[in-house]
């Protein structure tokens, strides 16, 4: 099956500074690759995604970069704020709607 | 947007008692109902999927005959825990997919509130 690794596992920048979150991932097939954010006791929220199609997509400070030859895929942040901290996760899964597996998350911190 | 109403949003149960858990897709139908089990700074881990009016498929390593889930309509998707033990106190996740024509906006997922289930 598929599984999906993440890091770091925790970060910590400074108001404005960039944060960059990877993943790697196993299964080839996978073609279907969201990002979430989750605060404490809350359900994950859907930040972007990115499908096997497009190298790179972007929804303003947030980016995500894929790589499907070397199965690795990216979130980054610009300009980040302090309510931009919480828990990131990343998953993968063979189609959009597929069970999805989830990376082992991030905790970003975003000192003010 | 597509919603999908969890509850209850938090239990407490004695040892030994089964709890129930139930997800609804309020505005469209879900075909398909994942559950998932996410342990204290960890990781959302699937446990089973399950698409209406069929059994469920679970995850190696979870035993179907504790986890029992029921999906009988396109709205409904309940999980119970049944005689829960402390091991099992968790934060339990569904997520609901829309499928073809049956309501949903896309393929993509719909997650419920969550439920933190805690076994004293």
């Amino acid at each position: 099956g598929e599984n999906v690794e993440q890091h770091p596992s925790t970060l910590s920048v400074q108001e404005g500074d960039s944060a960059v979150i990877k993943c790697t991932y196993s299964d080839s097939a996978s073609n279907y690759f969201p990002w979430y954010k989750q605060e404490l006791g809350k359900r994950p929220q859907l930040i972007i995604d990115i499908r096997s199609n497009v190298g790179e997509k972007k929804d303003q400070r947030i980016a995500v970069t894929l790589n499907k030859t070397a199965k690795h895929f990216s979130l980054h942040i610009t300009e980040t704020q302090p309510e931009d901290s919480a828990v990131y996760f990343c998953a993968a899964s063979r189609s959009s709607g597929d069970k999805l597996t989830f990376g082992t998350g991030t905790r970003l911190a975003v000192r003010p | 947007g597509a919603v999908v109403s969890q509850h209850p949003s938090w239990v407490i149960c004695k040892s030994g008692t089964s709890v129930k858990i139930e997800c609804r897709s309020l505005d469209f139908q879900a075909t398909t109902m994942f559950w998932y089990r996410q342990f204290p700074k960890q990781s959302l881990m699937l446990m089973a999927t399950s698409n209406e009016g069929s059994k469920a498929t679970y995850e190696q390593g979870v035993e179907k005959d504790k986890f029992l889930i029921n999906h009988a309509s396109l709205t409904l998707s309940t999980l119970t825990v049944t005689s829960a033990h402390p091991e099992d106190s968790s934060f339990y996740i569904c997520s609901a997919r829309a499928g073809p024509r049956t309501g949903g906006s896309n393929y993509g997922y719909t997650f419920g509130s969550g439920t933190r289930l805690t076994v004293v």
